[in-house]
């Protein structure tokens, strides 16, 4: 059971480069989330997915695309990268339960673009 | 809209000292509150949680209270270890805002020998 994964684990881009971050978990939640994670400041949810087949933007969903593959992998592209996106990049995957929500996050991709 | 605001860090604390990490938060209807912990390198990881008003929280030492009469939500410990050291970061979970969370930007703390 590894939870949840991200690839690549580090990224140097050029500005005007695309490149897609792979997230996938193995725990058969439903929903997925993409945070990016900036110097002193908290996650800012980029897109979500409720379940397989949906995506919904987040707080800053500009200059991203996602894919909702299926209910295992949550993909983020960037399609013309900038240096604004430089930054941390995390998947979550959300246990809904009686108990209110848990995410489980995995371990970041971090992002330079030059 | 939801908000939450962190006790700024950094701090440093010696080991066995007493910790607390205020959390404040702004929301509309009955949010969960969280308190995530993100080691060096890793994600975040849920640490303690409370799902309604007087509800306490509690974790690897860690203790937190849901007060919604001060709309708080305190993250404290007895006794710090070195492998405490860590950022810290409370969060809101609110079924009216599509039930998207809300962080704060976190406190690190550095807990010395």
């Amino acid at each position: 059971n590894a939870g949840v994964t991200q690839t690549p684990k580090f990224q140097v881009l050029k500005t005007g480069q695309s490149m897609t971050l792979q997230c996938a978990q193995d725990m058969n939640h439903n929903s997925m989330y993409w945070y990016r994670q900036d110097p002193g400041m908290g996650l800012r949810l980029i897109y979500y997915s409720a379940s397989e087949g949906t995506t919904d933007k987040g707080e800053v969903p500009n200059g991203y695309n996602v894919s909702r593959l299926n209910k295992r992998e949550f993909s983020l592209r960037l399609e013309s990268a900038a240096p604004s996106q430089t930054s941390v990049y995390f998947c979550a995957s959300i246990k809904e339960g009686s108990g209110g929500e848990t995410q489980y996050f995995g371990p970041g991709t971090r992002l330079l673009v030059l | 809209g939801n908000s939450v605001t962190q006790m700024e860090g950094p701090v440093t604390l010696s080991e066995e000292a007493f910790l607390t990490i205020n959390c404040t938060y702004t929301a509309t209807g009955y949010p969960s509150l969280f308190w995530y912990v993100q080691y060096p390198g890793e994600g975040l990881q849920l640490l303690l949680k409370a799902t309604k008003a007087d509800d306490k929280g509690s974790n690897k030492g860690f203790e937190a209270t849901y007060r919604k009469e001060t709309t708080s939500f305190h993250l404290e410990k007895g006794s710090v270890q070195v492998s405490d050291s860590a950022v810290y970061f409370c969060a809101l979970k609110s079924s009216a805002n599509a039930g998207k969370s809300t962080f704060g930007d976190g406190t690190t703390l550095t807990v010395k020998p």
